[in-house]
């Protein structure tokens, strides 16, 4: 079936390094990938998402890359800082059906 | 002025028992969806309704039952409740099925004794 592998599932980096966090689908029709963060306790809110006909979207300290031939997407941090410690969700849509969430990536900014 | 409201946040029972979760969301939007984290932080969607009309059922059992009396509403039954149904349940909302973000409700933490 349908599935999003992402990795690493815990990451740890320095106030002010960068943070990139990789996932891969596995259903060639996904043509929607968002990005979900997730601070303890609360609920998943979106940080930035791009469609299969864009290879990549900036948003501030914010990056998405995605490859469709190789079916692999990536969120990038930049300088890093505490507030963004947070639990951090992959998701691929295919034919709008359902959207299917990688399993986490737990970051932990360090100060 | 909550745009994804569940109530209640949280839910302690008994295994056994019955027990619903509301959701309402006041941004017009057409899709509702219910999701399950698990304790590994795991978000795996039950179900998903556009315009009151169910469209996705991932193989969860029959004693959850979700009901949608209309587009702003997808409320959350379950019956006969079990150890392992203890988890935060999430519901969601986006404009329509396909390219557009979910909103996410603040969760119900549901504790099973």
């Amino acid at each position: 079936g349908e599935n999003v592998e992402q990795h690493p599932s815990t990451l740890s980096v320095q106030e002010g390094d960068s943070a990139v966090i990789k996932c891969t689908y596995s259903d060639s029709a996904s043509n929607y990938f968002p990005w979900y963060k997730q601070e303890l306790g609360k609920r998943p809110q979106l940080i930035i998402d791009i469609r299969s006909n864009v290879g990549e979207k900036k948003d501030q300290r914010i990056a998405v890359t995605l490859n469709k031939t190789a079916k692999h997407f990536s969120l990038h941090i930049t300088e890093t800082q505490p507030e963004d410690s947070a639990v951090y969700f992959c998701a691929a849509t295919a034919g709008g059906f359902k959207t299917i969430f990688g399993a986490g990536t737990r970051l932990f900014v360090k100060a | 002025d909550t745009a994804v409201s569940q109530t209640p946040k949280y839910l302690v029972t008994q295994m056994g028992n019955d027990k619903s979760i509301k959701c309402e969301q006041n941004l017009g939007h057409d899709t509702m969806y219910w999701y399950k984290q698990d304790s590994k932080k795991f978000l795996k969607i039950m179900f998903s309704y556009n315009n009151k009309e169910l469209i996705i059922n991932e193989t969860v059992p029959n004693r959850f039952s979700p009901k949608s009396p209309d587009k702003a509403h997808l409320n959350l039954h379950i019956n006969s409740l079990e150890l392992g149904d203890s988890a935060v349940y999430f519901c969601a909302s986006s404009p329509k099925t396909d390219l557009t973000p979910q909103h996410f409700g603040d969760g119900t933490r549901l504790s099973i004794l």
